[in-house]
């Protein structure tokens, strides 16, 4: 059964911090790895879809990275905001699998 | 970007009834899936859809969920008696491709209350 583990489960920021949150996963059968947003009330919406050993994608002021060797995932965001303030998921596809979620992080942004 | 909708948004049941959610993709496909997250824990899979087909499943989907597609749009997810470790946020989701790349696109969630 694949297990896919994220830390901390949650956390509390000051507005203008940055922040950085991880997703851990087998590195054997990789094939993606996707990050969600999860805001309350709302549907999970889809932020980055990562590939590639080494992989760095950027939305606005946040990013992420790809270690699929250790298998690891980095979530960073840059001078968080309120409304930065939601639920990020992690889920890994290993191929012709559906995908396997994390617990999630929620981030907490005080104003 | 693909749109989902499902209705209802909150549903509230006795044990042991029967409970239909519905899931409405506003373009046409083919592959579904249904998720859910019970309060605090993971976001687990329940089944996926194809082509009028289930291709998978998970040991929770048994005997007591069914899926349809019962007029080639209304995706269906119907739990033949409820037991309260049911309640739960059901999502829906379908593949869809944005940026380039391949995607899960959720709807906004049915908050099912089994009392």
């Amino acid at each position: 059964i694949l297990n896919v583990e994220q830390s901390p489960q949650s956390l509390h920021v000051q507005e203008g911090d940055s922040t950085n949150f991880t997703c851990s996963f087998p590195s054997s059968n990789f094939y993606a790895l996707h990050w969600y947003r999860w805001e309350t009330a709302k549907s999970p919406e889809a932020l980055f879809v990562m590939t590639l050993n080494g992989d760095e994608k950027k939305k606005g002021r946040i990013s992420a990275t790809l270690n699929t060797k250790e298998g690891y995932s980095y979530l960073y965001i840059k001078g968080s905001q309120p409304e930065d303030s939601a639920t990020y998921l992690c889920a890994l596809n290993s191929g012709n699998t559906p995908l396997v979620f994390g617990k999630g992080t929620r981030l907490s942004v005080i104003a | 970007e693909p749109e989902v909708t499902q209705t209802p948004s909150h549903q509230v049941t006795q044990m042991g009834q029967e409970v239909i959610l519905r899931c409405v993709p506003i373009s046409n496909h083919l592959y579904f899936y249904w998720y859910r997250q019970i309060l605090g824990q993971k976001v687990e899979f329940l089944v996926s859809f194809y082509n009028n087909e289930i291709s998978e499943k998970s040991e929770i989907f048994d005997d007591q969920f069914s899926v349809e597609r019962p007029d080639g749009s209304n995706f269906t997810l119907k739990i033949r008696s409820t037991k309260l470790e049911d309640s739960a946020m059901y999502f829906c989701a379908i593949h869809g491709w944005h940026s380039g790349n391949e995607k899960l696109f959720f709807g906004s969630g049915t908050q099912l209350s089994v009392l």
